[in-house]
């Protein structure tokens, strides 16, 4: 059975700082990987999505890394915002089912 | 194109009583998914469908829960009787076949069983 496992739990910096969220999962016979945003109260936003065949994506100051064979990707956010402040996801896919990790807590603070 | 819909949007309800929690999903999309959130657990994969046939029902917690899908645009997820156990966000998704395709999300449905 696939787990995701994300770290750290919460996380909180100072705004203009660069960081990265770690995923990891346990079967590495994925489709994809998914990076996902959830506000408080609202659905999941999907900010990358990386095939198993790739190795990274990029869209503005985010930047998804995925090395399928030790089971890990990160998510980079580059010069951190408040309005970054969220929980982030990520989630592994396998056939047609997606995994979840239990997500980070991102504080951007002003 | 609206993205997927789900009403309602909050519902509360009493112990006991039955429950339809509703989903459009983006048209032209193969797939139809249905997920629970919760504290305890995060997200859980309930019922998944593939042109409308449900493919994997094997998260649904009990004969409680049912889902149908009786067209492309639309799908059901109920639950009867409802629990408070039951009180979580539930979360429609769809997606076009193939792996390099994204996964897309209504604002979910939060119920609350008192």
């Amino acid at each position: 059975k696939q787990e995701v496992t994300q770290i750290p739990a919460a996380l909180s910096v100072p705004e203009g700082e660069n960081l990265v969220l770690n995923c990891s999962f346990t079967d590495s016979a994925i489709y994809n990987l998914q990076w996902f945003r959830q506000d408080p109260g609202k659905g999941l936003t999907s900010l990358l999505l990386i095939q198993s065949s790739q190795r990274e994506q990029t869209s503005g100051r985010l930047n998804a890394s995925l090395d399928k064979s030790s089971g890990r990707s990160t998510l980079y956010i580059a010069a951190s915002q408040p309005g970054d402040s969220a929980t982030y996801l990520c989630a592994v896919r396998q056939g047609s089912r997606l995994t979840f990790g239990e997500g980070t807590q991102l504080t951007v603070n002003p | 194109d609206a993205g997927v819909i789900q009403s309602p949007r909050h519902e509360v309800t009493e112990m006991g009583q039955e429950v339809t929690l509703r989903c459009k999903p983006i048209s032209g999309h193969d797939y139809l998914f249905w997920y629970r959130q919760t504290m305890m657990r995060g997200l859980e994969l309930l019922i998944y469908f593939n042109n409308n046939v449900p493919i994997d029902d094997s998260g649904m917690p009990e004969d409680r829960f049912s889902a149908k899908m009786p067209n492309a645009s639309f799908s059901t997820l109920k639950i009867q009787p409802s629990e408070p156990r039951d009180s979580a966000v539930y979360f429609c998704a769809s997606s076009l076949a193939g792996a390099g395709n994204t996964i897309y999300f209504g604002e979910g449905s939060w119920l609350t069983v008192v």
